[in-house]
């Protein structure tokens, strides 16, 4: 069964410090995802990958930075945490297809409630 | 700039009636389209999709409807039972496996 999991159920972090965000998956997935999920804006695409050392802006990267040195561990970074960054973190991994527009569902962990004081 | 939006946030049914949970989008340029479910305190899981050259897609008590020319879609549960109550998400695929997601849709089904 595929298994996405995110290192931290519940994190706070103040103002100004370095946050880690830590996914792995076991399912031998290339792409791999971060979003954020605040009420009635849905889930939005911060940063994802394709492959190993390889990462692409997503819809709002602004803040965020990540690392991808192993295929199945995704790190989301907050360089310098603000208040704006509380929010719930998703992560999620899928099978690369070849093709432009690609079906393969993506799979997702529980989620990290990060709120930033 | 929403590009797909679910105006319903909330959505109360009673067990065994149908659930129709909607959503739109603005770009053309979409080529698939799923409906993710996603109970409290887990992520959100895959439920249904569809394909822009399709219609309507079935699984079960799950139907998904396409009308491309309103660019419109809509989940039909037939029928609702209580273990149905969660928030439902509809997203669009774009290039390179990325999903644009709407706000999500809380359905509540009452026994």
């Amino acid at each position: 069964d595929v298994k996405v999991t995110q290192s931290s159920r519940y994190l706070v972090k103040r103002t100004g410090e370095k946050v880690f965000l830590e996914c792995v998956q076991d399912m031998d997935h290339e792409n791999m995802f971060w979003y954020r999920q605040d009420p009635g804006l849905g889930l939005r695409l911060i940063y994802f990958s394709y492959d190993v050392k390889m990462k692409e802006k997503g819809d709002i990267p602004e803040g965020y930075s990540v690392s991808r040195e192993k295929k199945e561990r995704f790190s989301l970074i907050l360089e310098s945490a603000s208040t704006n960054q509380t929010s719930m973190y998703l992560c999620a991994s899928s099978l690369h297809d070849r093709s432009p527009y690609s079906n393969q569902p993506q799979h997702f962990g529980d989620g990290t409630r990060l709120s930033i004081l | 700039d929403q590009q797909v939006k679910q105006n319903s946030p909330s959505l109360s049914v009673q067990e065994g009636r149908i659930s129709i949970l909607n959503c739109d989008y603005t770009n053309s340029m979409f080529d698939y389209f799923l409906w993710y479910k996603k109970y409290p305190a887990e992520g959100p899981t895959f439920l249904i999709s569809i394909s822009s050259i399709k219609d309507k897609n079935e699984d079960g008590r799950f139907t998904v409807f396409l009308n491309k020319s309103a660019k419109h879609l809509s989940l039909h549960i037939v029928p609702s039972q209580p273990g149905d109550s969660a928030v439902y998400f509809c997203a669009a695929l774009r290039a390179g496996n990325m999903l644009t997601f709407g706000g999500g849709t809380r359905l509540m089904v009452k026994p």
